[in-house]
């Protein structure tokens, strides 16, 4: 069974850093994309960034240069490098697992809760 | 960017209804768009990919079409458990991008 599990989300101040980590089972983490999705409350979804089997990496302008996707594959493990976080950064966090079938998002974490506040 | 502009926002039907979700793209994006479920509380769930094609184990009372710069989802016989916020996706591939529209609450009347 395929098993996303997020963890590291919590409280932190304006201008603060968090490392999200994503453990992964059930499938060969090594031979998919995999990307950070996140949701404020309330609000839509929200593409954060992708990492590709050959460790490239994408992101969208809203935190190109604040956050940074990696991935161990011998850890089965997604982690997101969050700095000079901001109050709009604030969200749920899913990460998930790109289809092998289009561009979908097949498998999905529960999400953590990431709050940025002072 | 392409920007995804989905309709309506909110939606109240009965059980049995037919239900049509529309998404528009700014440009033609070809098939590339999926469409997801998400319940209150849960992560979202894929049910089509690349515009009509009904991922593994969703019923077949969900539907998608379109091509190029519109898309439509159906739910053919509303059904008490289909409550929930609809998302369109579209994504491109040079370079990866991908944005969603800004969903669709379905109700029950």
């Amino acid at each position: 069974e395929v098993q996303l599990v997020e963890s590291g989300g919590g409280l932190v101040q304006p201008g603060g850093s968090l490392r999200l980590s994503c453990a992964a089972s059930g499938f060969t983490f090594s031979s998919y994309d995999m990307h950070w999705v996140r949701q404020a409350t309330g609000k839509g979804l929200e593409w954060v960034s992708a990492i590709g089997t050959a460790g490239d990496t994408y992101y969208p302008g809203s935190v190109k240069g604040r956050f940074t996707i990696s991935r161990e594959n011998a850890k089965n493990s997604l982690y997101l490098q969050m700095n000079s976080l901001r109050a709009g950064d604030t969200a749920v966090y899913y990460c998930a697992r790109e289809s092998r079938t289009g561009g979908g998002f097949d498998y999905w974490g529960q999400g953590t809760l990431v709050t940025v506040s002072s | 960017d392409i920007q995804m502009t989905q309709s309506p926002s909110s939606l109240s039907a009965s059980v049995g209804d037919r239900v049509t979700i529309t998404c528009q793209a700014s440009q033609d994006i070809s098939n590339y768009l999926n469409w997801y479920q998400q319940k209150p509380g849960k992560a979202p769930k894929l049910l089509i990919y690349d515009a009509s094609n009904l991922e593994t184990g969703v019923p077949s009372r969900f539907s998608g079409s379109g091509s190029g710069t519109d898309f439509t989802f159906t739910i053919s016989s509303l059904q008490p458990e289909d409550i929930a916020t609809y998302y369109c996706q579209q994504y491109d591939n040079l370079p990866p991008r991908y944005t969603f529209g800004q969903g669709t609450k379905l109700e029950i009347k």
